[in-house]
């Protein structure tokens, strides 16, 4: 089945800690998003994807890196510089209009 | 910057009566979509209405838009109560190509 597979799906991050969270589509989907949620809110774009090794920033990029050598993939890095990097984070891709979202990784600093 | 603003916050009611959600936005839009996202998951697409669409229907939903007002509207009828989750508007740009802006959403409960 088609699909986007985000893991893991709960990770502890510490103080000064770079942390990977990973988003793979079987989509054939040429443009991917990372948006981060926080509890009672709705999404905030992260950074985001439109072909192979080339990504833009979204509204709040600060402390984040990613990367796209592959269509399939796009991992988001959260680095130490995200001072509060605890939230719902959500991966999607769309070939055009109605985005596919992967079921999350929930990141929760200890 | 969320665009879309969604009215009420949150929303109860009793199954097998109407929900309905407005969203409002601020900027010119290609067209307007609706997810819906149960606790905890990601989001899943419902709809997606364009510019120069005033009504739109998928099963037990309906959407409607109305770009003078920068409005859209969310009716699902006959609700029941698996349809308890949140639900959201978003909105692209006008240049193509835009990622989507979503709003921070209605939460609704429908109770059995």
């Amino acid at each position: 089945d088609g699909g986007i597979t985000q893991s893991p799906k709960y990770l502890f991050r510490k103080e000064g800690q770079n942390v990977t969270l990973s988003c793979e589509q079987n989509l054939n989907h040429d443009a991917m998003y990372w948006y981060r949620q926080d509890p009672g809110q709705g999404l905030r774009l992260i950074y985001y994807s439109q072909i192979v090794n080339d990504f833009q920033k979204g509204d709040i990029a600060e402390g984040y890196s990613v990367s796209r050598e592959k269509k399939e993939s796009f991992p988001l890095t959260v680095t130490s510089a995200q001072k509060n990097p605890t939230a719902f984070y959500l991966c999607a891709s769309t070939l055009g209009f109605g985005y596919t979202f992967g079921s999350g990784t929930r990141l929760t600093v200890v | 910057s969320q665009q879309g603003e969604e009215d009420p916050q949150a929303l109860s009611i009793q199954e097998g009566e109407n929900a309905t959600m407005n969203c409002s936005y601020k900027t010119s839009i290609n067209n307007l979509q609706w997810y819906r996202q149960n606790s905890g998951r990601g989001l899943v697409h419902l709809i997606l209405i364009r510019s120069n669409e005033r009504e739109k229907h998928s099963g037990r939903l309906r959407v409607t838009l109305d770009t003078s007002k920068k409005s859209s509207s969310l009716l699902i009828t006959a609700s029941r109560a698996a349809d308890t989750a949140s639900y959201f508007c978003a909105t692209d740009g006008v240049s193509g190509n835009t990622p989507l802006v979503f709003g921070k959403g209605t939460r609704l409960s429908v109770i059995a």
